[in-house]
């Protein structure tokens, strides 16, 4: 059973354009959410997070919009740009002292300048 | 961001033999962790430690697989003996009360 679902696969967007990553989750107890971002040959660097006492996280470009009861969370990437395109991994875990992360398996960004 | 280092980059091995994967981790973080990549796809989790010892490890951590952290020294994955589906990218990551960070990971190619 898939704990975390990732929408869609791959996304191909212009450049300006807003991107959209889809994230749902399973596990209710799940409370905290990073978003990593991973390039080819690279480890995965992390991106944004949100805790689930949130509903909204932004920094800069990115913004997680969550929603607990629907059990599910966005990225949105404003302005987006060719240096953007980049596998995405939405993750979770329970928190605590265990961080242990659970990840979805990965939306390919691809900025089309 | 904080830099978790890991040696070697790539690694080929021959089935059957021994291999340890080396990291180190952010200087003040406590919690260590190894996840499995193959293709690019989805991290998995192998297992976390702390304090010296394991604290969850998954399905994916099998018999043949041991960590640990002699000293303050790398953070190690150690498979012994080595199979084919161990091939993978592994990644080490370290965190201290809740961001994850990640090493660019190690390519282990079982022939």
């Amino acid at each position: 059973q898939q704990q975390v679902r990732q929408s869609p696969q791959s996304l191909t967007v212009w450049e300006g354009e807003t991107a959209i990553l889809n994230c749902s989750y399973e596990d209710s107890t799940f409370n905290y959410f990073p978003w990593y971002q991973q390039f080819p040959g690279e480890g995965p660097a992390l991106l944004i997070s949100i805790s689930s006492v949130s509903d909204k996280k932004e920094d800069g470009r990115f913004t997680i919009f969550f929603n607990k009861r629907e059990k599910k969370l966005s990225l949105h990437i404003t302005d987006s740009q060719p240096g953007d395109s980049a596998t995405y991994f939405c993750a979770a875990s329970g928190g605590g002292s265990n961080y242990k992360l659970t990840f979805g398996k990965g939306t390919l960004l691809t900025v089309t300048p | 961001g904080p830099k978790v280092l890991q040696i070697p980059s790539h690694q080929i091995i021959d089935m059957g033999q021994m291999v340890t994967l080396n990291c180190d981790p952010v200087s003040n973080h406590l919690y260590f962790y190894w996840y499995k990549q193959i293709l690019g796809q989805q991290m998995e989790f192998l297992v976390n430690f702390y304090n010296g010892k394991v604290m969850e490890k998954s399905k994916l951590f099998k018999d043949q697989f041991s960590v640990e952290r002699p000293d303050g020294s790398y953070f190690t994955l150690k498979i012994q003996p080595t199979a084919l589906e161990d091939s993978a990218v592994y990644f080490c990551a370290s965190s201290s009360t809740g961001s994850v960070f990640f090493g660019k990971g190690t390519r282990l190619t079982v022939v």
